[in-house]
């Protein structure tokens, strides 16, 4: 089964600094979808960033960047310039195409907190 | 930007009542979903739901649990009896297929038991 892992549980930030949350996860497919889902106070699910694991070019969105690392399995995302408004706790996501499995399965979250 | 839907955002039940999770999915979205989120903790898929029937469940969707897309438009989440345990978010989430544009989720249900 695969597994996706977030190993710091919080983290801080000033304003206007950038940041870089870590997430790893576990699967024997060749082909999936990863993801960064941020959810702030209000407990919504927005979708950040989303990234084929078939393209080698790392995705970005404006602030948002990911470095995708297939071989290590890791996925970590960058916040440029961080904000007040990207204070969330941050959850890193897995979806596989392969075994018949159609489900997103998430890391634990990461609490982001940014300092004005 | 179209939105999934779900009604109550805040429902409060006694223990081994029934309650019913409402939402409504993007229009031309084809696959259907319940998560759950105990407070604190992380997100769990629970159903998967795709041609009218359920294409994959998890182990806490036992037999309290089922699903329904009664009218097309509706997708419910029914728990038939409730434990002090069902107390989480509850979150709706659709998309076209899988992994296209990611998938789009609701902004949940809060289900309190008591």
């Amino acid at each position: 089964a695969q597994t996706v892992t977030q190993s710091q549980p919080e983290m801080s930030v000033q304003e206007a600094e950038t940041v870089t949350l870590s997430c790893t996860y576990d699967t024997s497919e060749s082909d999936y979808y990863l993801f960064w889902y941020k959810q702030p106070p209000s407990r919504q699910m927005i979708l950040v960033i989303r990234q084929e694991a078939y393209k080698q070019q790392n995705a970005t969105e404006n602030r948002f960047s990911v470095n995708f690392q297939k071989a290590a399995k890791s996925f970590s995302l960058k916040i440029s310039d961080s904000q007040l408004g990207d204070a969330a706790m941050y959850f890193c996501a897995y979806d596989g195409t392969q075994g018949g499995s159609e489900k997103l399965v998430f890391g634990k979250g990461m609490k982001l907190t940014v300092n004005p | 930007e179209p939105e999934v839907t779900q009604t109550p955002s805040h429902q409060v039940t006694q223990m081994g009542q029934e309650v019913i999770l409402r939402c409504v999915p993007i229009s031309n979205h084809l696959y259907f979903y319940w998560y759950r989120q105990i407070l604190g903790q992380k997100v769990e898929f629970l159903v998967s739901f795709y041609n009218n029937e359920i294409s994959e469940k998890s182990e806490i969707f036992d037999d309290q649990f089922s699903v329904e897309r009664p009218d097309g438009s509706n997708f419910t989440l029914k728990i038939r009896s409730t434990k002090l345990e069902d107390s989480a978010m509850y979150f709706c989430a659709s998309n076209l297929g899988r992994g296209w544009d990611g998938y789009t989720f609701g902004s949940g249900t809060r289900l309190t038991v008591v």
